[in-house]
């Protein structure tokens, strides 16, 4: 069975920072592309990043460009999402997501996804 | 860049069909066919159900049906059932090598 667990959200005061990480079990990790999406409360998705099996590829929101870095180790089975100068804006459950396949860009085909990490900024 | 429009909310009776669209513009929709549909339950994580404009993951429900014309693409579910009720998400691949989602409909089946 294929699974994504996320941890490392909690509470940040503004411009503070966090580890997201995300534990991928059930597949061959190598063959396909990780994404990260978020979903601030009773808001809609946005994605914020992705990277390619091998880490040669990734992609981020313009939002978060600058902020935020994308990594994977391949050995873990894990991708990682550190974000730096959080912003009230950035409050959202933070959700790992499973490309359909392996590419050098990501086409929004996410067949799996885990059950999210709640990252709340606040003073 | 701006999230795909799509209509805050649509509803429909049991055993009708609905439609949802998704509009965007020449560098998303109508430039390319990776159109993504999801559903998503409270309080869950989404479920992808329409790829590439009209294809359906396995296990997923003929019920579902997507297409595309020019910027808009749409969803619609046909037969409708009490447990299609949640909120629906278009998205798709962008010229700036990005994915933008639709800002999302909540489908309502009275």
């Amino acid at each position: 069975e294929v699974q994504l667990v996320e941890s490392g959200g909690g509470l940040v005061k503004p411009g503070g920072s966090l580890r997201l990480s995300c534990a991928a079990s059930g597949f061959t990790f190598t063959n396909y592309n990780i994404n990260w999406v978020r979903q601030a409360p009773g808001k809609g998705l946005e994605w914020v990043s992705s990277i390619s099996s091998s880490t040669t590829y990734v992609y981020y929101t313009d939002s978060v460009k600058g902020r935020f870095t994308v990594s994977r180790d391949n050995a873990k089975n894990s991708v990682y999402l550190q974000v730096n100068s959080l912003r009230a804006e950035d409050t959202a459950v933070y959700y790992c997501a499973r490309d359909r396949y392996d590419g050098i860009y990501t086409y929004g085909e996410f067949d799996n996804w885990g059950q999210g990490t709640l990252v709340t900024v606040s003073s | 860049q701006s999230a795909l429009t799509q209509p805050a909310s649509v509803s429909g009776s049991p055993g009708q069909s609905i439609t949802i669209s998704c509009t965007g513009t020449s560098s998303d929709i109508g430039g390319y066919n990776y159109v993504s549909w999801y559903q998503q339950h409270p309080g869950k994580a989404p479920k992808l159900i329409i790829y590439e404009v009209s294809n359906r993951p396995s296990g997923v429900s003929n019920r579902f049906s997507g297409s595309k014309s020019g910027n808009t693409a749409s969803l619609t579910i046909s037969g409708l059932q009490a447990e299609d009720e949640g909120d629906y998400y278009c998205s798709s691949y962008t010229s700036s090598n990005a994915l933008l989602f639709g800002g999302g409909t909540k489908l309502t089946v009275l």
